[in-house]
């Protein structure tokens, strides 16, 4: 069974400071890793995508990934307000289907 | 922006009776999906779909069917509605074959409630 894990939450950071967003997966054939940001009572969006080791930066987010240690991580810069939601961390092997972690819960205060 | 969209928005309806999901999209993506989550719960997939007249079932059973005529066209019928699915269905749909680019856009979901 592939599991893909990642800490409830909530996690509360204040407006400005950095959020950071663990997901560890068991599988180890895992070849395509994802970041989705879902607000309450909407569907998931994606935001970040990554398949080699190191780091992908796009705007105010870095998503970094370690394969040998299975896990990847989603920090996000200057957290704002309407960064509060749901983070879904997604693992694919090529060919396969997504697995969804349970998702980490965001609270930036103002 | 992903061009996927379900239909209803909100469905309340009584048990035992027949419902279908409508899901379709404009993106001319040969993989399809249904998802189903309940509030703070990850997504469960329930099927999905390699292209026209290809059908799979996911992990979760929710005794539903799917069909897929179109490509653009992936409906979800509940034969006989039961208040153990209550939930929030997502459709989403992905460019098979496309290795590690292969990313998953979803529609905006169907919030059902069985009483």
């Amino acid at each position: 069974q592939k599991e893909v894990e990642q800490n409830s939450g909530p996690l509360s950071v204040p407006e400005g400071a950095i959020a950071s967003l663990n997901c560890t997966y068991s599988d180890r054939g895992s070849q395509s890793f994802f970041w989705y940001r879902q607000y309450s009572g909407k569907s998931p969006e994606l935001i970040m995508s990554i398949y080699s080791n190191g780091d992908k930066e796009d705007g105010r987010f870095t998503a970094q990934l370690n394969k040998a240690s299975q896990y990847v991580s989603l920090l996000i810069r200057d957290s704002q307000p309407s960064d509060s939601a749901t983070y879904l961390c997604a693992v694919r092997d090529y060919g396969q289907n997504f697995v969804f972690g349970p998702g980490t819960r965001l609270s930036v205060l103002p | 922006e992903a061009d996927i969209y379900q239909t209803p928005r909100y469905l309340v309806i009584g048990t035992g009776k027949k419902i279908t999901l409508e899901c379709s999209q404009t993106m001319g993506h040969d993989k399809m999906y249904w998802y189903q989550q309940d509030p703070g719960m990850e997504l469960h997939l329930i099927h999905y779909s390699y292209g026209v007249n290809s059908t799979e079932k996911g992990d979760l059973s929710s005794e539903s069917t799917v069909s897929r005529i179109r490509t653009e066209h992936f409906p979800l019928t509940l034969e006989s509605a039961r208040p153990s699915h209550t939930s929030q269905y997502l459709c989403a749909s992905s460019e098979f074959g496309t290795g590690f680019n292969e990313k998953l856009f979803f529609g905006s979901g169907t919030q059902l409630s069985v009483l």
